[in-house]
């Protein structure tokens, strides 16, 4: 039943480091979108994809990127990770234009 | 910029009571208002959505209401169970034309038996 995957569920990572995030959709969606979860400050947008290679960024892109070479894939990446990085990370996807998100279970990142 | 606020961001109610959870929206283009709810530990989850064309919508326990003049919405939980406990999320569909969701910050529900 699940749709969309997050590759893990924890992950420790030290400050410097290169952090891949993957995410996998099997529902054929357009957009896919990585959010990044705080207590206190709820869902903020990373970047999103509507399109394979294409992406744009969202409210809180710097230190992050993302790649999209397939269209059920999207990835993100943490050039070199920061403490301030340390959050649960959330991927979602959904239709072109439709409008509810399908998350996945998240990727809760530490960076020590 | 857009902006969604949510209040309250903890709310605490007796088995069978009811809990309203408001938010107000600032872009008046959002056109679609959907609520998730997130259990400990799990990925969000849509529960209901709204359109702006319709000004409530109930399934069982649950409804929501929009008031467009005012940019705001509601949740209204009925009969509350210890498993409606989570925190809810509501969010306003943003400007950008493939359908960015903008979410408010989150309202942590606790159901007392």
């Amino acid at each position: 039943d699940v749709k969309v995957t997050q590759s893990s569920r924890y992950l420790v990572k030290r400050t410097g480091e290169k952090v891949f995030l993957e995410c996998v959709q099997d529902m054929d969606h357009e957009n896919m979108f990585w959010y990044r979860q705080d207590p206190g400050l709820g869902l903020r947008l990373i970047y999103f994809s509507y399109d394979v290679k294409m992406k744009e960024k969202g409210d809180i892109p710097e230190g992050y990127s993302v790649s999209r070479e397939k269209k059920e894939r999207f990835s993100l990446i943490l050039e070199s990770a920061s403490t301030n990085q340390t959050s649960m990370y959330l991927c979602a996807s959904s239709f072109y234009r439709a409008q509810g998100y399908t998350f996945g279970s998240g990727t809760r990142l530490t960076v020590v | 910029g857009e902006n969604v606020e949510q209040h309250p961001s903890t709310l605490s109610v007796q088995e069978g009571d009811s809990a309203v959870i408001k938010c107000t929206y600032s872009d008046s283009a959002s056109n679609y208002f959907p609520w998730y709810k997130q259990e400990l530990g799990k990925r969000p989850q849509l529960i209901i959505d709204i359109r702006s064309n319709v000004g409530e919508k109930k399934d069982q326990r649950i409804a929501v209401t929009l008031n467009k003049t005012a940019k705001h919405f509601s949740l209204h939980i009925t009969e509350t169970q210890p498993e409606d406990s989570a925190v809810y999320f509501c969010a306003a569909k943003g400007r950008r034309s493939q359908g960015n969701l903008i979410f408010g910050k989150g309202t942590k529900l606790s159901v007392k038996p």
